[in-house]
């Protein structure tokens, strides 16, 4: 059975500062992982999704990368603003095109 | 821009009563999904439609939980009777369907026991 985890649980920062978030998973057979944000009480928001077969992907500030062979992406945030603060939920799609989800990482930015 | 509907956004319920949500996918989506989120953990997948055929729904408590995509269209998931551990965010996605298609999430379904 597929087991996602998130570390750290959550993590406080000052503005501008340059962020990595990180996430592990135990079946290396997965189809694509993507990372979500989540506003507190709302949905979830796509970030990005990475295919097994890419090794990253970037989006503004946002770049994520894969290393399927070792079980672990990480989630790089540059110049963080205190609009960034949120939960970051990394998921990976494996059988049957489920999703599992990691517990998240809940990110403050300080002003 | 598509996006996912559900509703409603809140509900709340006393235990032992019937509850039912809704969602819409995005237009063309052929794979939805029911998921139930914690407080303070990660989404987990309680049931899959590819179209209106039931993929997967080996998570979901059948006693007394159940979903229904009639038309390959829209979905209701409906609990009967509600318990106070089932106080939750529901959160509905939709994808195109295939192994590396993308999900899209709705704002989700609050559901308070009392």
């Amino acid at each position: 059975k597929q087991e996602v985890t998130q570390i750290p649980a959550a993590l406080s920062v000052p503005e501008g500062e340059n962020l990595v978030l990180n996430c592990s998973f135990t079946d290396s057979a997965i189809y694509n992982l993507q990372w979500f944000r989540q506003d507190p009480g709302k949905g979830l928001t796509s970030l990005l999704l990475i295919q097994s077969s890419q090794r990253e992907q970037t989006s503004g500030r946002l770049n994520a990368s894969l290393d399927k062979s070792s079980g672990r992406s990480t989630l790089y945030i540059a110049a963080s603003q205190p609009g960034d603060s949120a939960t970051y939920l990394c998921a990976v799609n494996n059988a049957g095109n489920m999703l599992t989800f990691g517990g998240g990482t809940r990110l403050m930015v300080k002003p | 821009e598509a996006e996912v509907a559900q509703s409603p956004r809140y509900k709340i319920t006393e235990k032992s009563q019937a509850v039912a949500f809704w969602c819409d996918p995005i237009s063309g989506h052929a794979t939805l999904y029911w998921y139930r989120q914690i407080l303070g953990q990660g989404p987990e997948l309680l049931v899959q439609f590819q179209d209106e055929s039931v993929v997967d729904d080996s998570q979901l408590p059948k006693d007394r939980f159940s979903a229904e995509r009639l038309k390959g269209v829209d979905s209701t998931l409906k609990i009967q009777p509600a318990e106070l551990g089932d106080s939750a965010m529901y959160l509905c996605a939709s994808s195109l369907g295939g192994f590396y298609n993308e999900q899209f999430f709705g704002p989700g379904t609050r559901l308070t026991v009392l």
